[in-house]
């Protein structure tokens, strides 16, 4: 069994530029969350998909956007970056949306740098 | 109000001592709530998660009070590999029925010889 990976492990960007993130989801699991992590802070929620649709969405400007794929691999995209956009990306994916009493397993995330 | 607060530490201990995190939540229908261990430029990993009647897991021990909305870890015999960031973490109920997670801003530990 297979767990979340993500790519690319580090990324450096200009201000303005865009980004696409990616994430697989561990074998069997058909949603996928998105977190980011500033530094000095605990993860936020960005958005979740579920069967290819965004079923929930954290308090993230539209610029923040995603895909989910019929494999259930999904993609994270920020658009106009910004310097506060520098953060740790994490994704974790689950069964059904299911929450249970393991709670999420994370990728070990992209580190987004902008410049 | 942060939906989960957290004291941010650091708590700088000697091995073998005993050291207690706390966090409140402000959701009071929130369903499950754990404890998540982060090192340093890492990804967080489930500690353990943390019920009602208190459980315990080896060194470790949590403790949730829904009437005080009020979460704790304790560790014992603390050790040189207990050093990390500790994540408290809620699932409020989600508006649309899906599940998230909402993460406190987390506690560090330092552990020195």
């Amino acid at each position: 069994e297979t767990g979340v990976t993500q790519s690319p492990t580090h990324l450096i960007k200009t201000r303005g530029q865009q980004v696409t993130l990616r994430c697989s989801s561990q074998s069997g699991h058909n949603t996928v969350s998105w977190y980011q992590q500033a530094l000095g802070q605990g993860p936020q929620f960005i958005f979740q998909y579920y069967r290819e649709e965004e079923n929930g969405r954290g308090n993230f400007p539209p610029r923040f956007s995603g895909l989910q794929f019929p494999n259930y691999s999904s993609e994270l995209n920020v658009n106009a970056l910004e310097l506060d956009d520098s953060a740790l990306y994490l994704c974790a994916s689950s069964l059904n949306n299911a929450l249970d009493n393991y709670g999420y397993t994370f990728g070990s995330g992209t580190r987004l740098t902008v410049v | 109000r942060k939906e989960v607060e957290q004291d941010p530490g650091p708590f700088n201990v000697p091995e073998g001592a005993t050291v207690a995190f706390n966090c409140t939540y402000s959701n009071s229908a929130s369903q499950s709530f754990f404890w998540y261990r982060q090192d340093c430029r890492k990804e967080p990993k489930l500690l353990m998660s943390v019920y009602s009647s208190g459980n315990e897991d080896g060194r470790f021990t949590a403790q949730l009070n829904r009437a005080s909305q009020y979460i704790s870890l304790l560790i014992r015999d603390s050790k040189l590999s207990d050093s990390a960031t500790y994540l408290c973490v809620v699932n409020p109920p989600g508006a649309g029925g899906y599940n998230k997670l909402i993460f406190g801003a987390g506690t560090r530990l330092a552990v020195h010889p």
